[in-house]
């Protein structure tokens, strides 16, 4: 059983597109986080949220609580946005994280 | 500039070793985690540890042993009586401060091959 699951599992798309990652997880959360990891293998932290909606530059990362789900949005995709982006949600019994499987994006000039 | 250190990057050791990977932070953060990443998986907890002499299990500690003597400090023993030990190793850390959430801190990495 996953605790939480992302779709799609690998996307490709065109310099440009406006791309969408979905994050649904199945328990009661603190916070939820979304991760990038290059292809070296370092995960660096984009997003922290627990209600809302948050914006980094190009990515915008929302939360629906209600339906326990996060999505994370990154406009004009660049190519330098290839990577592996990763959800995590931290329990709120506990001091423990959940991870998702990651999605593989390649972006193409 | 703060951060965590795992070192090596690359570990290549002969079955039937014990291997120890090392993880630093100066963040001075109480929890730090250990987990192990395979292709196609999401990251499994090995153990964790909030705060110094006392860390607990993860969901696949078998053949694993850590220790934590120092607040900056939580290495990670793969024995040998870890059955399929060649994968991605990450440290993490996180404050845990009253209720406030605070983002996870991650290493590079340590990518460990037995033969």
């Amino acid at each position: 059983k996953n605790e939480v699951e992302q779709s799609p599992q690998n996307l490709t798309a065109q310099e440009g597109e406006f791309i969408t990652i979905n994050c649904s997880y199945s328990v009661g959360i603190s916070a939820l986080h979304w991760l990038q990891q290059h292809p070296g293998g370092g995960i660096v932290s984009l997003f922290m949220l627990s209600s809302g909606k948050k914006k980094h530059g190009r990515l915008i990362a929302t939360i629906n609580i209600q339906e326990k789900h996060s999505s994370l949005h990154i406009t004009a995709s660049h190519p330098r946005d290839s990577a592996v982006y990763i959800c995590a949600v931290k329990e709120n019994t506990g001091n423990q994280f959940y991870f998702g499987t990651g999605t593989s994006l390649t972006v193409i000039p | 500039d703060g951060g965590i250190t795992q070192s090596p990057k690359y570990l290549f050791r002969k079955e039937g070793q014990n291997v120890t990977l090392s993880c630093e932070q100066n963040l001075n953060h109480d929890a730090m985690y250990w987990y192990r990443q395979d292709p196609g998986q999401g990251l499994r907890l090995i153990y964790y540890s909030q705060i110094v002499n006392d860390f607990q299990k993860g969901d696949i500690a078998e053949g694993y042993s850590v220790s934590r003597e120092k607040k900056e400090s939580f290495p990670l023993t793969v024995t040998s009586a870890q059955k399929n030990p060649t994968a991605f190793y990450l440290c993490a850390s996180t404050s845990m401060r009253g209720s406030y959430n605070s983002p996870l801190h991650f290493g590079n990495g340590t990518r460990l091959t037995v033969t």
